[in-house]
């Protein structure tokens, strides 16, 4: 299994762009979830899925989207990009605690920079 | 709000020597807790769990001990080794539904040899 898969790794955006960080997942999970890590700091959530079809928000979902409309895939939306989402972006997955075990498999993370 | 937090930021030791990194919890609805290691330009890596029915649980060189009653948790590592060197996150969820994880700030290990 290749776990949790994100494209891209690294991109710049100028002010203003739009992009779409990809996660796909080959574990067959139900739960996902998108954090942001700021230099030095912890996780924090941005947005999180319990199946195909049902999205919700995080801590932090303002300047984002997504869609869960399978269960491998979970794309995060950057819509007019501003220099405060310049960040880590990690997805992660997760069979949820009702399979045992709450763990959440993470990425490798997209680094993204808007200038 | 809910919110999880470290005491040490950074934490120095000496190859050999046990560590121990704290995490303080605020929500006192808290039914999961799990740490978390960091490495450098990687994601975080699944390091052990355990439940608000448990009080202690132990892994491969590494316990977690939860004290409900000052809502404090702790992560040990025995005989600490170099690549152990990482920042470790302590994460805590309400054992919904949604799995939520919420993470703490983190706590830099320095490993000496």
């Amino acid at each position: 299994n290749a776990g949790v898969t994100q494209t891209p790794k690294f991109r710049i955006l100028k002010i203003g762009q739009s992009m779409t960080l990809q996660c796909t997942q080959d574990m067959n999970h139900n739960y996902m979830y998108w954090y942001r890590q700021d230099p030095g700091m912890g996780l924090k959530l941005i947005y999180y899925s319990v199946g195909a079809g049902i999205t919700d928000k995080g801590e932090v979902p303002n300047g984002y989207n997504v869609s869960r409309s399978t269960t491998e895939d979970f794309p995060l939306r950057l819509e007019l990009a501003a220099p405060s989402q310049t960040s880590v972006y990690f997805c992660a997955s997760s069979e949820g605690l009702a399979g045992g075990t709450g763990e959440l498999f993470f990425g490798e993370g997209s680094r993204l920079t808007v200038l | 709000g809910e919110s999880v937090g470290l005491h040490l930021p950074t934490l120095s030791v000496q190859e050999g020597d046990n560590s121990i990194i704290n995490c303080a919890y605020s929500n006192s609805a808290s039914d999961y807790f799990i740490w978390y290691k960091q490495e450098s330009g990687k994601g975080p890596q699944f390091i052990i769990d355990i439940r608000s029915n448990m009080d202690k649980r132990q892994g491969q060189r590494v316990t977690v001990l939860l004290n409900k009653t000052v809502k404090h948790l702790s992560l040990q590592i025995a005989a600490t080794q170099p690549g152990d060197s990482a920042v470790y996150f302590c994460a805590e969820s309400d054992g919904g539904a949604t799995n939520k994880l919420i993470f703490g700030t983190g706590t830099l290990l320095a490993v000496q040899p």
